[in-house]
């Protein structure tokens, strides 16, 4: 089922320490997944993407894993900053549809300075 | 870095009006959604649109909904009679070739009174 509401869930790390957060999609015929950023008061901001015939896709600091067999997705940031606070979510598409993409809940990044 | 421009950032509205909200995509972008968030819950697809129709859309999107692409750089989303439900913000979004360069608008904030 979906999980919404006004309470999200909340990662609270140290400052330099790796945060990773996790998500799980819904729909096993998706073949492309995006994490995404949202700072108060602005839009979604592409993190990074994986597509399903892969397991793992680095970037600057950032690491999305994805486990079709649980449909699992999770996002690693190394060495968090303050900046990095914002909320995160995850989404899914399929790439032969419209390009609609399934966001997940969000999970709320702190960084403790 | 090319942006997705949306106006007004906040709109209020009494309930049973009509409002339109504009957002200019990128400029040679190809494919048009929109999306929404109600305070403190996930972002919903409502639209996408190509060729000058739209492709799909949620069951959020009824009658009361419409969108156009009126001179070729601005695309607009209409809420026929508003409810105090359709608060929410409404985020643009455009891409180049499906999943190429998806890039989101800041929002408008619409408030139903």
């Amino acid at each position: 089922g979906e999980s919404v509401g006004l309470h999200l869930p909340t990662l609270s790390v140290q400052e330099g320490d790796n945060s990773i957060i996790n998500c799980a999609y819904s729909n096993s015929a998706s073949d492309y997944f995006i994490w995404y950023k949202q700072e108060s008061g602005k839009g979604p901001q592409f993190i990074i993407d994986i597509r399903s015939n892969m397991d793992k896709r680095q970037g600057q600091r950032v690491t999305v894993l994805l486990n079709k067999t649980v449909k699992h997705l999770s996002l690693q940031i190394a060495a968090t900053q303050p900046g990095d606070s914002a909320v995160y979510f995850c989404a899914e598409t399929r790439m032969d549809s419209s390009y609609k993409l399934i966001f997940g809940s969000g999970t709320r990044l702190l960084v403790r300075p | 870095e090319p942006e997705v421009t949306q106006t007004p950032s906040h709109q209020v509205t009494q309930m049973g009006q009509e409002v339109i909200l504009r957002c200019v995509p990128i400029s040679n972008h190809l494919y048009f959604y929109w999306y929404r968030q109600i305070l403190g819950q996930k972002v919903e697809f409502l639209v996408s649109f190509y060729n000058n129709e739209i492709s799909e859309k949620s069951e959020i999107f009824d009658d009361q909904f419409s969108v156009e692409r009126p001179d070729g750089s601005n695309f607009t989303l209409k809420i026929r009679s508003t409810k105090l439900e359709d608060s929410a913000m409404y985020f643009c979004a455009s891409s180049r070739t499906g999943l190429f360069g998806y890039t989101f608008g800041s929002g408008t904030r619409l408030t139903v009174v």
